[in-house]
């Protein structure tokens, strides 16, 4: 099984600023990574998948980079709305996996 | 727009089995190139993917749970469902319906249900 881990746990930003998201696979997934957002009482939504491909809908600030064991979700200029848990998944091997999430709050 | 929705008991008894079904609308299990999957979420915790179901009925489970997992699958209703037998409080989460669109691999999960708690508690 291959292992995701995220840094950091928490991040704490101020609206309008860049926010950095890391993703580590323990093993290479290539560019087969997925990152979700959660808030609270949610399911998660899909934000990227091949590492890089914005999901329908997904405003422009949201933009992901990697392959192989490194992968990072940045968040150009921090909205309101974009308070929340990220997770990052692998889908290069069976069983799928998940990130323990990264809780990005406000500073 | 597809829309998915979880329902069963949100109380189960250890021991005994847990039953969800997933209801599909705007768009048809049957109609193929998707893959659906039940994930799950402890209480606080991270997400655990438990299994997917193919509409030709063919699955595959996480090794973790596939001693307990039975997922099946039903074109005429439009409908999905998980059966987690022998649970314990271990069990207690958030399950989830996704979609998971079809590749020569695994994909990422682009619909979800809204997801419904379960406790196991006697």
């Amino acid at each position: 099984e291959i292992v995701m881990t995220q840094s950091p746990a928490t991040l704490s930003v101020s609206p309008g600023e860049r926010a950095t998201l890391s993703c580590r696979a323990s093993q290479s997934v290539s560019s087969n990574l997925a990152w979700y957002q959660q808030k609270p009482g949610q399911a998660p939504r899909l934000l990227i998948y091949g590492a890089s491909t914005r999901a329908t809908g997904i405003p422009a600030r949201f933009s992901g980079s990697g392959s192989g064991t490194e992968f990072t979700l940045t968040i150009s200029s921090l909205q309101s709305e974009d308070f929340a848990v990220y997770y990052c998944q692998q889908y290069n091997n069976w069983p799928l996996t998940f990130g323990p999430g990264t809780k990005v709050d406000i500073k | 727009q597809v829309q998915l929705q979880e329902s069963g008991p949100g109380l189960v008894k250890p021991s005994q089995t847990l039953s969800l079904t997933c209801t599909v609308s705007g768009g048809s299990i049957s109609s193929g190139g998707y893959y659906w999957s039940w994930i799950r979420q402890h209480p606080g915790k991270g997400l655990e993917w438990i299994g997917y179901i193919y509409y030709s009925g063919s699955t595959y489970y996480n090794p973790s749970l596939k001693s307990r997992v039975t997922i099946s699958v039903d074109t005429s209703k439009n409908q999905f469902s998980l059966k987690l037998s022998s649970v314990t409080a271990a069990d207690t989460a958030v399950y989830y319906c996704a979609r998971e669109p079809l590749d020569i691999v695994a994909t990422y999960f682009d619909y979800w249900g809204q997801g419904t708690l379960v406790t196991v508690s006697s």
